[in-house]
């Protein structure tokens, strides 16, 4: 079975800093996508990142960026400069087939506290 | 564009009792997703649509009916409410025929079943 596994149910940065958060994940295929979302108090789900297995080129949208490792199977999302407005639950996921939408396997989730 | 709308926003029942949570996307989007969130357990598919007529089940679709007769409308019922469905329901939509699509999530609606 394909799992999603974040194992820091909590992480803090100082504002202004940099911090990563972990994700793996388990599978047995070879063409697939990860995402990182982020929920804030709002409880609105918003799409940080995403990246395609094939690139081996990591993904980057401004501040946020990723580790890809796919023989490893690690997935982690660097935040750099980090704001007061990014401190919400950030949730790793996988796309279940590579050749439809709206399959996505969630993590457990990074709870991120940013002090200021 | 109102993008993923949900409603109720907020709902309590009694164990046994039936209702339908309502989704509507007006992107245009075929394929449309019901999760869960539990806490510590991030979310979990429950159904999935990839177009009108065509539904499937996910991780969790054990006491959820769903069926998709328009592609704007998505509901999902619960046949007889259970104390373990106490959650926070996300309807989501996406227009990718791949799995690189970003999905669009609804605000949710945060159920209780006492």
């Amino acid at each position: 079975a394909q799992t999603v596994t974040q194992s820091q149910p909590e992480m803090s940065v100082q504002e202004a800093e940099t911090v990563t958060l972990s994700c793996t994940y388990d599978t047995s295929e070879s063409d697939y996508y990860l995402f990182w979302y982020k929920q804030p108090p709002s409880r609105q789900m918003i799409l940080v990142i995403r990246q395609e297995a094939y690139k081996q080129q990591n993904a980057t949208e401004n501040r946020f960026s990723v580790n890809f490792q796919k023989a490893a199977k690690s997935f982690s999302l660097k935040i750099s400069d980090s704001q007061l407005g990014d401190a919400a639950m950030y949730f790793c996921a996988y796309n279940q087939d590579y050749n439809q939408g709206g399959k996505l396997i969630f993590g457990q989730g990074t709870e991120l506290s940013v002090k200021p | 564009n109102a993008g993923v709308t949900q409603t109720p926003k907020f709902q309590v029942l009694k164990t046994g009792q039936s209702m339908t949570l309502q989704c509507a996307q007006d992107m245009n989007h075929e394929y449309m997703s019901w999760y869960r969130q539990d806490p510590g357990m991030g979310l979990r598919l429950i159904h999935y649509s990839v177009g009108a007529g065509i539904t499937d089940q996910g991780e969790v679709p054990n006491g959820y009916n769903v069926s998709r007769s328009t592609t704007e409308d998505f509901p999902l019922r619960l046949l007889s409410a259970a104390p373990s469905q106490t959650s926070v329901y996300f309807c989501a939509s996406s227009y990718s025929p791949s799995g690189s699509g970003e999905q669009f999530f609804g605000p949710g609606t945060r159920l209780t079943v006492l």
